[in-house]
């Protein structure tokens, strides 16, 4: 069974730039997460879907952050524009059912993102 | 504020030894937990969880404690091996379809 995909996996952009990633969840999955893991910290959830709707986004920066998931399957999440502070670690993961502690999540190997 | 804490950012134990990662948390409400590793250049991956119905729950080498009255959960490693060395998060859910909150993490390096 394939993983979870996700493109590119590293990235370097000058503050104020734009950029996106890209997430292909595991076959089937209902539900897709993106995270921001910054260095020394753990993950931090930014959104999550069930199908193609957000089930959760209270996290997202929206003033400049963006994701979505077309038709329920793959998911792209910009940043526009990017600071400083947006270096990080963009982890995608993906699961069954309808999300939750019980609901085992699959990590993708996440983008590294470096704004200089 | 920080609802799950690792405090310890690095463990250092000898082949065959018992690697002891711990964790606290301040939320009353999460009632599930799980223990991820992660390895550089990857992703984290699920290793082991318990619910706040058990005390303890045993996956081969792997063991996860909760104390709840301590809010404490602690992830047993026994014998340890060098390819355990990875980070380990700890995460923490308040049940049905809430989200995952996690630690910063614990660095574990076995040595041969």
């Amino acid at each position: 069974e394939a993983g979870v995909a996700q493109s590119p996996r590293y990235k370097i952009i000058e503050k104020r730039q734009s950029v996106a990633f890209w997430c292909n969840p595991i076959s089937g999955h209902a539900t897709l997460y993106w995270y921001q893991q910054i260095l020394g910290q753990g993950p931090k959830l930014l959104i999550q879907f069930q199908n193609n709707g957000v089930v959760d986004d209270s996290q997202l920066p929206k003033d400049r952050f963006s994701a979505e998931r077309l038709k329920g399957v793959d998911s792209t999440l910009k940043i526009q524009p990017a600071k400083l502070e947006d270096s990080a670690v963009y982890l995608c993961a993906s699961s069954w059912a309808g999300g939750g502690g019980t609901d085992t999540q699959y990590f993708g190997p996440g983008t590294r993102l470096t704004v200089l | 504020d920080q609802q799950v804490k690792q405090n310890s950012p690095s463990l250092s134990v000898q082949e065959g030894r018992i690697s002891i990662l711990n964790c606290d948390y301040t939320n009353s409400m999460f009632d599930y937990f799980l223990w991820y590793k992660k390895y550089p250049a990857e992703g984290p991956t699920f290793l082991i969880s318990i619910s706040s119905i058990k005390d303890k729950n045993e996956d081969g080498r792997f063991t996860v404690f909760l104390n709840k009255s301590a809010k404490h959960l602690s992830l047993h490693i026994v014998p340890s091996q060098p390819g355990d060395s990875a980070v380990y998060f700890c995460a923490a859910s308040a049940g049905g379809y809430s989200t995952l909150t996690f630690g910063k993490g614990t660095m574990l390096l076995v040595s041969p």
